[in-house]
């Protein structure tokens, strides 16, 4: 079974653009996480779909938005990228969301210069 | 803003030795807990989890414990080998919020041979 597949790898941006990050979760997992990390804040959570609806949402600007498809797939956007946005973006998926493991891809990793 | 666990510490030990990884957490409601293992360049990698109406539970080389009195989750791993160095992620879990987790900075684990 595959296991949570995220693309780009790796993404060099400029302020004030904008970025759409991917992820593709395990097969059957319907609930799909968005997590950033930076050396100084750790994990923070960005926010989780379930069945194409945001059902949880972190303590982030509106610059940072997401969506799921009917698959289960998810993208991830932030627009009018900030110095500050660098980091590894992390998707991570389970097959309801309620209190069990989760299942993370290997990241993105977005450099803004 | 929400968070658990200790500002990355290091915890170096001999190859051989047991190792013990603490965390803290804060929240009462939270009631899943799960520690993660990220090296270099990759996603977290799930080891072990735990639900709060159990104290300990054990996998192979690896013992979670739970104190829900003080709020303390620790990682206990045996006979530690070089292949264990890496960043060790505390993660909770609050009733009802889906798939939303909180992270610990972590703990880093060094392996000496």
């Amino acid at each position: 079974k595959a296991g949570v597949t995220q693309t780009p790898r790796y993404l060099i941006k400029t302020r004030g653009q904008q970025v759409t990050l991917s992820c593709s979760p395990i097969s059957g997992h319907r609930s799909v996480s968005w997590y950033q990390q930076t050396p100084g804040q750790g994990l923070q959570f960005l926010f989780e779909y379930f069945s194409e609806t945001q059902r949880n949402k972190g303590n982030f600007p509106g610059r940072f938005s997401g969506r799921q498809f009917s698959n289960s797939r998810s993208e991830m956007n932030v627009s009018t990228l900030e110095l500050g946005d660098s980091a590894l973006y992390l998707c991570a998926s389970s097959r309801t969301g309620g209190n069990e493991k989760l299942f993370f891809g290997s990241g993105t990793q977005l450099s803004v210069l | 803003g929400e968070s658990v666990g200790l500002h990355l510490p290091t915890l170096s030990v001999q190859e051989g030795d047991n190792s013990i990884i603490n965390c803290a957490y804060s929240n009462s409601a939270s009631d899943y807990f799960i520690w993660y293992k990220q090296e270099s360049g990759k996603g977290p990698q799930f080891i072990i989890d735990i639900r709060s109406n159990m104290d300990k539970r054990q996998g192979q080389r690896v013992t979670v414990l739970l104190n829900k009195t003080v709020k303390h989750l620790s990682l206990q791993i045996a006979a530690t080998q070089p292949g264990d160095s890496a960043v060790y992620l505390c993660a909770e879990n609050i009733q009802d919020q889906g798939g939303k987790l909180i992270f610990g900075q972590g703990t880093e684990l060094s392996v000496k041979p």
